[in-house]
């Protein structure tokens, strides 16, 4: 199976902190994107990180790829009310042009 | 700049009832264009992908189907609803197969 896992499933922090979701895969991937989604929502785009890199910013997310560990991490830094919402991580792989694998997403909760 | 639209917003149908969900996008051409379902609290799961016009892939054989009629129309279609189609459907678009552009889901419910 293609399927990963992220974990945790629900994560919740207080205003300001940071947080830390992670996503793993069992084949090689083209690209890994992770996607935010507010609930009874439409999914938007965050971040796309390639299979050559390592690392990517952008504003307060920060993303991580470990090839070698086929993981990959989504970090928010200072956290805010209106972070709370699912995060979704969807591998691109080699073999597909057209289609990402999603994993179950973390549930973020950021109390005030 | 490109615009996605899905419609209705919520439906409540009854079983047996027919469903057709409308996407359509605009500022592009030729856009890969997605059908998902998502379940309460859970992932994505592809429904169908096209490529371009009148070429559907179907993922997940079930009592859905699906059109694409002209570029940037895609359709989602069944004759006959089941229970277990209740859910949440989710249209997206893709310049070029790699970050998807999600409409804003149409919640179905059927009764």
């Amino acid at each position: 199976s293609q399927q990963g896992e992220e974990d945790p499933q629900a994560l919740s922090i207080q205003e300001g902190e940071n947080a830390t979701m992670n996503c793993s895969y069992k084949t090689s991937i083209n690209n890994l994107q992770w996607y935010r989604q507010n609930s009874g929502r439409g999914l938007v785009h965050l971040i796309l990180i390639r299979s050559n890199e390592r690392e990517k910013h952008s504003g307060r997310l920060r993303v991580t790829l470990d090839t070698s560990k086929k993981s990959s991490s989504l970090l928010i830094t200072a956290s805010r009310a209106a972070d709370t919402a699912s995060y979704f991580c969807a591998r691109g792989f080699m073999d597909s042009n057209y289609q990402l694998i999603w994993g179950a997403g973390t549930k973020l909760i950021i109390k005030p | 700049s490109q615009t996605i639209h899905q419609w209705p917003a919520t439906l409540v149908q009854p079983v047996g009832s027919p469903l057709s969900l409308e996407c359509t996008v605009e500022g592009t051409s030729n856009p890969n264009l997605y059908w998902y379902r998502q379940a309460a609290g859970r992932g994505l799961q592809l429904l169908f992908y096209s490529v371009g016009i009148g070429q559907i892939s179907s993922e997940v054989p079930q009592n859905l189907s699906a059109s694409r009629p002209q570029d940037r129309q895609f359709i989602l279609s069944s004759k006959k609803l089941l229970l277990s189609d209740s859910g949440f459907y989710l249209c997206a678009w893709s310049p070029g197969g790699e970050t998807q552009y999600f409409g804003p889901g149409t919640r179905l419910l059927v009764l």
